[in-house]
């Protein structure tokens, strides 16, 4: 069974600071992965989409990255605002999806 | 477009009762998702359709049925509610199975 982790679970930087979260999972045999934010008490909204194919996406300040033998994924944020602060969440999909637990991000004014 | 829209939004409901939650989506996308969130476990895929006319178990399918009714609409069903599925519930869709995945807003069930 694939497993996700996403660490830290919990992140706290000063407004204008450039950042990395982190997304790591056990089985390359992967399609692709996945960056989603969540709002408290919302619903999922997709950032960016890395086809396994694929090295990198990128999205205004965002920008993913995917090394499938290492089984990691990183989420770079530049420039953060405060507006940022939610919960990050990376998703692989192969045969299933499997979501990590998330990275809360507070981005301090 | 409202993309993924589920309903109810909340509800409590006693421990057998039965119930169903509706998700519905306008995208023309051919895969639906049931997902699961539960605190310090993640989002959970409990079904999905990869197209009309196909359901298959995602990671947690016990205790729950699913119904692709059309390629809008796509159904989960809680026979005989228990306490442990108090969770908040997601349904999403994608393009084709493998693309980018896009949520609905999520119910919050709760059993007593």
């Amino acid at each position: 069974k694939q497993e996700v982790t996403q660490i830290p679970a919990a992140l706290s930087v000063p407004e204008g600071e450039n950042l990395v979260l982190n997304c790591s999972f056990t089985d390359s045999a992967i399609y692709n992965l996945q960056w989603f934010r969540q709002d408290p008490g919302k619903g999922l909204t997709s950032l960016l989409l890395i086809q396994s194919s694929q090295r990198e996406q990128t999205s205004g300040r965002l920008n993913a990255s995917l090394d499938k033998s290492s089984g990691r994924s990183t989420l770079y944020i530049a420039a953060s605002q405060p507006g940022d602060s939610a919960t990050y969440l990376c998703a692989v999909g192969g045969n299933q999806f499997y979501f990590g637990t998330g990275t809360s991000l507070t981005v301090i004014p | 477009n409202a993309g993924v829209t589920q309903t109810p939004k909340f509800q409590v409901l006693k421990t057998g009762q039965s119930m169903t939650l509706q998700c519905a989506q306008d995208m023309n996308h051919n895969s639906m998702y049931w997902y699961r969130q539960d605190p310090g476990m993640g989002l959970r895929l409990i079904y999905y359709s990869a197209s009309e006319g196909t359901t298959d178990k995602g990671e947690v399918p016990n205790g729950y049925n699913v119904s692709r009714l059309n390629k809008r609409e796509f159904s989960l069903r809680l026979e005989s509610a228990a306490p442990s599925q108090t969770s908040v519930y997601f349904c999403a869709s994608s393009p084709m199975w493998g693309n980018e995945q896009f949520f609905g807003p999520g119910t919050r069930l709760t059993v007593l």
